[in-house]
């Protein structure tokens, strides 16, 4: 089955630890993304990358950070540095091309809780 | 901030009846514009997508409604189902840079039979 994954599904950190949240897709995207969903805010943008081994800020990135060593992988790291990072986290990918319909396909999200 | 301006908050519509949700936005960048449904506990998925170019997008129940001048475009849902009943998000897709997508803060739906 082609898509994006996610996991762990349910995560519990303590304060002052960090976490790593894993994603995987095997579209053949190019483009990854992490998005942050809370109550009532919609989807804010934390980090993305548009091809292997580069990556950028979005609007959100202060206390996060991610790698992207391979096309497929793009884990993100929620650090003790993130001050509420209680939240539904959210990856997706698309093809990364210059059209306009390009789309983004989303994982199933991770739900982590600080304890 | 980009920003893509969403409601209502929450809808409650009887079965059978037509669901509307409103999207507007001011950026003339954004040239494409997506509608994503989320049930409880999973990630979005696409619905329905539309391009300024077009004033209409139909697919089974689902209409997308563009207006171009007053930069608003809106999801209408035809005889709405229980199943129906999740989170709608609009979104609009920028034209430079990366592409960046924007979404709107969500629309929660219930479908009461």
């Amino acid at each position: 089955d082609g898509g994006i994954t996610q996991s762990p599904k349910y995560l519990f950190r303590k304060e002052g630890q960090n976490v790593t949240l894993s994603c995987e897709q095997n579209l053949n995207h190019d483009a990854m993304y992490w998005y942050r969903q809370d109550p009532g805010q919609g989807l804010r943008l934390i980090y993305y990358s548009q091809i292997v081994n580069d990556f950028q800020k979005g609007d959100i990135a202060e206390g996060y950070s991610v790698s992207r060593e391979k096309k497929e992988s793009f884990p993100l790291t929620v650090t003790s540095a993130q001050k509420n990072p209680t939240a539904f986290y959210l990856c997706a990918s698309s093809g990364g091309g210059l059209s306009s319909t390009d789309t983004q396909y989303f994982g199933p999200g991770t739900r982590l809780t600080v304890l | 901030q980009q920003q893509v301006k969403q409601s209502p908050q929450s809808l409650i519509v009887q079965k059978g009846g037509i669901s509307i949700i409103n999207c507007a936005y001011e950026n003339t960048a954004f040239d494409y514009f997506p509608w994503y449904q989320q049930f409880p506990g999973k990630g979005p998925a696409l619905l329905i997508a539309i391009r300024p170019d077009v004033s209409e997008k139909k697919e089974g129940r689902f209409t997308i409604s563009f207006n171009k001048s007053a930069k608003q475009f809106s999801l209408h849902i035809m005889d709405s189902q229980p199943g129906d009943s999740a989170t709608y998000f609009c979104a609009a897709k920028d034209s430079g840079g990366y592409q960046k997508v924007t979404f709107g803060t969500g629309t929660k739906l219930q479908v009461i039979p």
